[in-house]
């Protein structure tokens, strides 16, 4: 595609219940990143896919934030048991392959409000 | 205390006026330098990216990086309303995938 997309574009729900959220990265793109900006915060890194390789979760703040990544493209970032911290907007990167400091490009990001 | 300090601003000025913006860190073993801009409710889109210290120029964009003093710089030059937006810093290490990012500082450039 022409850039990394992200669905839905916001989400609002309620203390406790799961949410999915999806990336789909630039066609070609191995490399693909999940990051949270909550206001105040700026952006923070949560987890990184290379290939195969077994994905950077050094990120991510609890155990209820989870992320795959099948068949090497799209990637869905699950948060269950929402709390209102979690609020904030998650942007999703992708990069040609993750190489040395390579350009990472930025979806525009799902708005999450836990109620 | 953060790894990236950046004022959040928000900095509001005239159009045609020269732009600073700043950021400091702790971490000395950063060696990527790079300035995102992000307009509402968009993502972030890579504006300037330097490696080590020195200066690098793209038009009326500066990047400068002094890694003696942990310190780097934007500066815009002739200032348009169209460069209004929030500015960020990110940076990382030799080897390392993810960016580290300032707060980001809202710029807003008056007509």
């Amino acid at each position: 595609g022409a850039g990394v997309s992200q669905s839905p574009s916001n989400k609002v729900t309620e203390k406790g219940k799961d949410v999915e959220l999806r990336c789909d990265p630039i066609s070609g793109h191995t490399a693909l990143y999940w990051y949270r900006q909550s206001l105040g915060q700026g952006l923070e890194f949560l987890i990184y896919f290379q290939g195969n390789s077994a994905p950077d979760k050094s990120g991510l703040p609890s155990d209820r934030f989870s992320a795959e990544r099948t068949g090497g493209s799209v990637s869905t970032l699950t948060i269950q048991r929402t709390q209102q911290e979690d609020s904030a907007v998650y942007l999703c990167a992708s990069s040609r392959s993750g190489g040395r400091q390579e350009t990472q490009y930025f979806g525009p990001g799902t708005r999450l409000l836990v109620l | 205390q953060k790894e990236v300090e950046q004022d959040p601003g928000p900095l509001s000025v005239p159009e045609g006026a020269i732009v600073s913006l700043n950021c400091t860190y702790s971490n000395s073993a950063f060696q990527y330098f790079m300035w995102y801009r992000q307009y509402s409710r968009k993502g972030p889109e890579l504006l300037m990216y330097t490696y080590s210290s020195g200066n690098k120029e793209d038009g009326r964009f500066t990047a400068q990086v002094d890694k003696s003093s942990k310190y780097i710089s934007l500066f815009i030059r002739d200032s348009q309303p169209s460069d209004s937006a929030t500015y960020l810093c990110a940076m990382s290490a030799q080897g390392a995938q993810k960016l580290v990012f300032g707060q980001g500082t809202r710029l807003t450039i008056n007509p």
